[in-house]
């Protein structure tokens, strides 16, 4: 079946370091990928996605790259800040149901 | 609405009752999606509506739970003789429709967080 591995946290920057958060899927089909972001307190919302292979994701300074051949989404930042301190999920769409498969989530922390 | 609304935001329930939880998603949208989120158990599907139907219930933990939407609307999901395994964050997606996960993502709710004492 589908599935969404992604790297374990927590992660722990200093501010204006880079950004790497590992994403690798298991899918038949050409499914969807999502990064989603979830704020201390907050709920879940929509960073970026890519529809299909090789499209870019883009957003606030993060962006992923639909990769086929390595079946990953890795999502990267060039410098974080201090207000990008939260939870970050991968997330696959299913082609049939719309229904959305999960990664575990990936704690990000950054200091000044 | 102008986004999806969830209530009650916290609930504290004794073991064995039942709880309905209460979604109301955008206005328009005619896809409706419930998931858990377990302390360290990541996002966990339960159910998908596309409008009063629901074609993948396949994600429901047990006989316990169930989930009704009306009117293409409102949605219900309801725990009955909750345990304490129960206690998590439910949250509550819509999309325009059954593209969400292929196209366009979804709009979460913000969650009501259940307790189960």
């Amino acid at each position: 079946g589908n599935s969404v591995t992604q790297m374990e946290g927590p992660v722990t920057l200093s501010e204006e370091a880079f950004l790497t958060i590992n994403c690798t899927y298991t899918a038949t089909g050409y499914p969807s990928l999502f990064w989603y972001v979830q704020y201390p307190g907050e709920g879940l919302q929509l960073l970026l996605k890519a529809t299909k292979a090789d499209d870019k994701g883009s957003n606030k300074g993060f962006e992923a790259t639909y990769r086929k051949e390595t079946t990953s989404f890795h999502l990267e930042k060039g410098s974080v800040q201090v207000s990008d301190s939260a939870v970050y999920f991968c997330a696959l769409g299913s082609s049939n149901t719309g229904k959305l498969i999960f990664g575990q989530g990936t704690t990000l922390q950054v200091k000044p | 609405g102008a986004g999806v609304s969830q209530s009650p935001s916290n609930k504290v329930t004794e073991k064995g009752k039942d709880v309905e939880l209460r979604c109301d998603p955008i206005s328009g949208h005619t896809a409706l999606y419930w998931y858990r989120q377990s302390l360290g158990q990541g996002l966990e599907f339960l159910i998908y509506f596309q409008g009063n139907s629901a074609p993948d219930k396949s994600g429901l933990p047990s006989d316990r739970f169930s989930a009704e939407r009306t009117g293409g609307s409102v949605s219900t999901l309801t725990i009955q003789r909750t345990q304490q395994e129960d206690s998590a964050v439910y949250l509550c997606a819509s999309s325009l429709n059954g593209s969400g996960g292929k196209t366009y993502g979804y709009t979460f709710g913000s969650g009501t967080r259940l307790t189960v004492v």
